[in-house]
């Protein structure tokens, strides 16, 4: 079946604009993650759904950075008023379920996102 | 939270040669340690995987072991390509799913 699509592939920016991006998971996975990669980084955990669960928002670096999942499938990520800071690879995982289960993730393409 | 360190952040071998890389975690907690690979441009994808109620798994040329006492674990890649080349991550489970990532090795296979 499909893998983890994201949407847009690239974005580039103003600075101070809103930006969305777009996670569609595989389906049948319950568990949702977003990560932030900057240039020549690791990934930087952001945020993680689980079923109908309250999301875990503990990477979330700034209250600008917010994400919901509509009818446990597709998942926005929202970056409000964008900063340079804010430029990177934005990618989302799915796995088949979270928790202490065995949940191989997999990741999408990612979203790279430039803000000038 | 949980803190991954791998090292080395850069490693250049011969191909035909061996590689190491070795990676420690802070949460004795963590029981799933994955390994990824991601190609330049690329999405990172699994290599293997090793659970806490194990010491070693391979697969081929790729094997992981774990030593859970002293919170480290390592991949080695024997016999290596140029198709071997890429940034290699290394990552940690706590909590409920999270994963926390290391800072990623950067291997380049010499022809």
């Amino acid at each position: 079946g499909a893998g983890v699509s994201q949407s847009p592939s690239n974005k580039v920016t103003e600075k101070g604009k809103d930006v969305e991006l777009r996670c569609d998971p595989i389906s049948g996975h319950t568990a949702l993650y977003w990560y932030r990669q900057s240039l020549g980084q690791g990934l930087e955990f952001l945020i993680y759904f689980q079923g109908n669960s309250a999301p875990d928002k503990s990477g979330l670096p700034s209250d600008r950075f917010s994400a919901e999942r509509t009818g446990g499938s597709v998942s926005t990520l929202t970056i409000q008023r964008t900063q340079q800071e804010d430029s990177a690879v934005y990618l989302c995982a799915s796995s088949l379920a979270g928790g202490l289960a065995k949940n191989i993730q997999y990741f999408g393409a990612g979203t790279r996102l430039s803000v000038l | 939270g949980e803190n991954v360190e791998q090292h080395p952040s850069t490693l250049s071998v011969q191909e035909g040669d061996s590689a190491v890389i070795k990676c420690t975690y802070s949460d004795s907690a963590s029981n799933y340690f994955p390994w990824y690979k991601q190609e330049l441009g690329k999405r990172p994808q699994l290599i293997i995987d090793i659970r806490s109620n194990v010491g070693e798994k391979k697969d081929q040329r790729i094997a992981v072991t774990l030593n859970k006492t002293a919170k480290h674990f390592s991949l080695h890649i024997t016999e290596t390509q140029p198709e071997d080349s890429a940034v290699y991550f290394c990552a940690a489970r706590w909590a409920l799913g999270q994963l926390t990532f290391g800072s990623g090795t950067q291997l380049t296979v010499l022809p």
